[in-house]
């Protein structure tokens, strides 16, 4: 199974600063139609995850451009920029290009 | 909207089984596959398996090969998973998800004497 491994584990941020996030796979997320299917999903404390991004950099609806993701093959990245108090919770990135699909373990981000 | 509303949590026995629904709506139920996900608690997520509505076909994730069995309803848009022989490493919450776009709300299951 694809390995994914995220850092940090945890982040405390103040609310406005921007934070990242790391994730990389142990293969090349690359599709074999070229498409790189990485996705990144919050999970609020007691709720259902829900994506936010998909194919690397897509916003889903209704997520604010404060959320960006980068990445390439094996290395990708989560970015938010001026973090709001809604946006606590934990952080996975998840690859369904290879059977089966895998998340990574989380990354919780804290109000410092 | 689309919607999947799962069945309420379950206290079980070891060594018994138990059923999980998850009731489709706001879309063609035969047009996505769903798929099942284990959350053990304070833990990352793992990939149960899959199911085409329409055909019927299932593929598992060879770890849950033998534990989970995915079945549905078409004439009332619901899919279901079931769970055999139940340890304490079952107890966790489980998500029904159409694809990694919509989930559940989950389904906590305690397996406990």
């Amino acid at each position: 199974d694809v390995v994914m491994t995220q850092t940090p584990p945890s982040l405390s941020v103040a609310i406005g600063q921007s934070v990242s996030i790391s994730c990389k796979s142990s293969q090349s997320l690359v599709y074999s139609d070229g498409k790189t299917y990485l996705h990144w999903l919050l999970q609020s404390s007691g709720r259902s995850p829900k994506r936010l991004i998909y194919q690397v950099s897509n916003l889903d609806s209704g997520v604010p451009d404060r959320f960006s993701g980068t990445g390439s093959q094996k290395d990708f990245t989560l970015k938010i920029s001026r973090v709001e108090a809604k946006d606590l919770g934990v952080y996975y990135c998840a690859q369904t290009t290879h059977f089966p699909p895998t998340f990574g373990a989380g990354t919780k981000l804290e109000l410092k | 909207q689309v919607n999947l509303l799962q069945s309420r949590a379950a206290l079980v026995k070891p060594g018994a089984s138990v059923k999980l629904s998850c009731k489709a709506s706001g879309y063609t139920f035969t047009d996505y596959y769903i798929h099942w996900v284990k959350q053990s608690h304070g833990k990352s997520l793992e990939w149960i398996g899959y199911i085409n509505p329409n055909s019927g076909y299932t593929n598992y994730n060879e770890k849950f090969k033998s534990k989970a069995t995915l079945t549905v309803d078409k004439s009332t848009n619901t899919a279901y998973m079931e769970l055999s022989r139940l340890t304490s490493e079952d107890s966790a919450t489980y998500y029904c998800t159409r694809g990694e776009a919509y989930w559940g709300q989950g389904t906590l299951v305690t397996v406990s004497s």
